[in-house]
């Protein structure tokens, strides 16, 4: 069992849809990271945070630490936002990495 | 926002050949470095962690003579794949941190291809 879990593993949504992206962890984190991977693999830092909640445009990132889980909202979907999303949980340099979640927007 | 430069973006070379990518932090001192690996839709695998002016902190089943890693100063870290095979191909992925608290900014990436 991985120390990060992610769901759902893919999602298509239309343009314009609410998506929920959902991290849960079993190991003892400092911080929580959400990752954007685009298609071609680079890779953005969307989010880190320990507790509550965090807001940037139409992205929206939250974390339970006593439910360990964190949830990745997008409002207002764009097909732009097509990419797989990665959680990721660390403390110190030791970094746990979930599989992903690959979204896919549809016009 | 923090930058970092990973070059180059595709290798393709024999087997055999050694091949270096570069990581560079343009605009910020990157104490702390990360090279992962990523196998096809699959998530990162960190592979090893620099300290600049220290020797390099390997994960487990990392070979360190294969993949030598230098973090000679603040803004660059270089990982040399020595004597690659095709097996050896794969995405590798460097990021970079100053602070511990703060996020890591992760490079664009090298495809590696073996023949």
């Amino acid at each position: 069992k991985n120390e990060v879990e992610q769901s759902p593993q893919n999602l298509t949504a239309q343009e314009g849809e609410f998506i929920t992206i959902n991290c849960s962890y079993s190991v003892g984190i400092s911080a929580l990271h959400w990752l954007q991977q685009h298609p071609g693999g680079g890779i953005v830092s969307l989010f880190m945070l320990s507790s509550g909640k965090k807001k940037h445009g139409r992205l929206i990132a939250t974390i339970n630490i006593q439910e360990k889980h964190s949830s990745l909202h997008i409002t207002a979907s764009h097909p732009r936002d097509s990419a797989v999303y990665i959680c990721a949980g660390n403390t110190g340099n030791q970094f746990y990495f979930g599989t992903g979640t690959s979204l896919t927007v549809i016009p | 926002g923090a930058v970092v430069s990973q070059h180059p973006s595709r290798v393709i070379c024999k087997s055999g050949t050694s091949v270096k990518i570069e990581c560079r932090s343009l605009d910020f001192q990157a104490t702390t470095m990360f090279w992962y690996r990523q196998f096809p839709k699959q998530s990162l695998m960190l592979m090893a962690t620099s300290n600049e002016g220290s020797k390099a902190t390997y994960e487990q089943g990392v070979e360190k003579d294969k993949f030598l890693i230098n973090h000679a100063s603040l803004t660059l870290s270089t990982l040399t794949v020595t004597s690659a095979h095709p097996e050896d191909s794969s995405f590798y992925i460097c990021s970079a941190r100053g602070d511990p608290n703060e996020p890591q900014h992760f490079g664009d990436g090298t495809r590696l291809s073996i023949l």
